[in-house]
C-alpha cells in the first residue's frame, strides 16, 4: 500500500514568494494533519482535518498560512508571502480510527528553505 | 496544556546491548495514548510502539518495549539487542483520547549505536 505522499520533497524559494505544499493521505484515512519541524520549536501541529473539515487550526502561525482539503485524497498548505523564518520541514500525516485507537502515519516531509 | 519532556538529548549504546530512553509527560486527563516515533537521517517519522493509558500491560514490539508508569506519568522505551539500524532520533508523543487528535511531541533523543 502507498503511504502518505508529499510533494515537493524539497523547495527553495525567495522571501515574498508563494509556496504550496501538497499531501495525499493514505486511502481510506479520514483524518489529516500538518506538522512543522524546526530546531527551535521541535515538532508542532499546524492544523488537522477530520472528514475534510478543519478541526483544530490553533497551531497555524499567522494569516500567511492557509490549508485546504477539497476532498478526501488531497490537501494543500500554502504560505503567502513566505519569510525566512518559515524554513522548516513540513510533515503531513493521516490516520483512521480503528476500535479504541488510531495511529498517525507520516509522509516523508517537505524541506522548505526560504532565502 | 499537555507537555512531553525527554530529558536525554543524546544517548549511546554498544551494538547488541540494551538502552532505555526516558520520557515524562504532564496531563490532567485520565484517558490518552502515548507513542514512540523514530526519525532516521532520512527524516521519515516511523512509529515504533504505542500504549493506551487504560491498559496496564506494557506494550512490546519485538526488540522494543515500554515501561509505562501512569501514576508517575512516565513512559520509557527499552531497546534490546541494539542494532546499527536503530541509530536515529526518537520522539515521545502524547495524544488525548477525548479532545484534540493532535500529537504533542517531546524534543527528542538522539541515539547513537556503536559497533
Amino acid at each position: 500500500d502507498a503511504g502518505v505522499i508529499q510533494s515537493p520533497r524539497h523547495e527553495v524559494t525567495e522571501m515574498g514568494q508563494e509556496v504550496t505544499l501538497r499531501c495525499k493521505p493514505i486511502s481510506g484515512h479520514n483524518s489529516l494533519f500538518w506538522y512543522r519541524q524546526t530546531m527551535m520549536r521541535g515538532l508542532e501541529l499546524l492544523i488537522y482535518f477530520n472528514n475534510n473539515v478543519p478541526i483544530d487550526d490553533s497551531g497555524m502561525p499567522e494569516d500567511r498560512f492557509s490549508a485546504k482539503m477539497p476532498n478526501a485524497s488531497f490537501s494543500t498548505l500554502k504560505i503567502q508571502p513566505s519569510e525566512p523564518r518559515d524554513s522548516a520541514v513540513y510533515f503531513c500525516a493521516s490516520s483512521i480510527r480503528t476500535g479504541h485507537t488510531d495511529t498517525q502515519y507520516f509522509g516523508p516531509g517537505t524541506r522548505l528553505t526560504v532565502l | 496544556a499537555q507537555t512531553v519532556t525527554q530529558s536525554q538529548p543524546e544517548m549511546s549504546v554498544q551494538e547488541a546491548e540494551t538502552v532505555t530512553l526516558s520520557c515524562t509527560y504532564d496531563t490532567s486527563e485520565s484517558d490518552y495514548y502515548l507513542f514512540w516515533y523514530k526519525q532516521p537521517p532520512s527524516r521519515q517519522m516511523i512509529l515504533v510502539i504505542r500504549q493506551e493509558a487504560y491498559k496496564q500491560q506494557n506494550a512490546t514490539e519485538n526488540r522494543f518495549s515500554v515501561n509505562f508508569q501512569k501514576a508517575a506519568k512516565s513512559f520509557s522505551l527499552k531497546i534490546s539487542d541494539s542494532q546499527l539500524g536503530d541509530a536515529a532520533m526518537y520522539f515521545c508523543a502524547y495524544r488525548s483520547a477525548t479532545r484534540s487528535e493532535k500529537l504533542v511531541f517531546g524534543k527528542g533523543t538522539k541515539l547513537t549505536v556503536n559497533p
